[in-house]
């Protein structure tokens, strides 16, 4: 099948300092991404998502990017923090049903 | 927001017992839900799409008789571990769209199941 992969699985940052995970997506016929942060013992919790219709979507302190010419997807995270710390997935999505994620990234911040 | 409710949040069992996990949507309906396991230091991989009322449906590989899935009303998925082993040992997690909030996928807290 078709997978979703990140480049880098561990990403050590300074805190305040920007964080940019990377994500490369397979299936040209996915519609919709969504980035995940997930702590230890916990299930994902939503951080923000992205159309195909769109390249570009902020949020508070994080933005999406999506490159669909070279199937790429991007989560940059403004003036990391300490609660930053966790496992970053993303996942694809194709009309609306099932997701599929990508392998994760361990984003570590350091004071 | 949309929050779904998963109990229990850990779980330790005998092997050969069986172990059901609930899956709740508290403040919407939801005709989908779905059921992950994910080892430690793994990515979540879908087991099966629960449907209101019908069958669900199961990823390859996935053995629909020892993960019975049952999705009796619009708030409620159950995931039972049949005659467990150590190997499915996993931390089971389930997730809910909320059909009135369009392509929104709320997930659980998860559960850490231990077979010993």
């Amino acid at each position: 099948g078709e997978n979703v992969g990140l480049h880098l699985p561990t990403l050590s940052v300074q805190e305040g300092d920007n964080s940019i995970i990377n994500c490369a997506y397979s299936n040209s016929a996915s519609d919709y991404f969504i980035w995940y942060k997930q702590e230890s013992g916990k299930g994902p919790q939503f951080i923000i998502d992205i159309r195909s219709n769109m390249d570009k979507r902020q949020g508070q302190r994080v933005t999406v990017l999506l490159n669909k010419t070279v199937k790429h997807l991007s989560l940059q995270i403004a003036a990391t923090q300490p609660g930053d710390s966790a496992v970053y997935f993303c996942a694809e999505n194709i009309r609306g049903n099932k997701l599929t994620f990508g392998t994760g990234t361990q984003l570590k911040v350091e004071l | 927001g949309a929050v779904v409710s998963q109990h229990p949040s850990w779980v330790i069992c005998k092997s050969g017992t069986s172990v059901k996990i609930e899956c709740r949507s508290l403040d919407f309906q939801a005709t989908t839900m779905f059921w992950y396991r994910q080892f430690p230091k793994q990515s979540l991989m879908l087991m099966a799409t629960s449907n209101e009322g019908s069958k669900a449906t199961y990823e390859q590989g996935v053995e629909k008789d020892k993960f019975l899935i049952n999705h009796a009303s619009l708030t409620l998925s159950t995931l039972t571990v049949t005659s467990a082993h150590p190997e499915d040992s996993s931390f089971y997690i389930c997730s809910a769209r909320d059909s009135g909030r369009g392509l929104g996928y709320t997930f659980g807290s998860g559960t850490r199941l231990t077979v010993v």
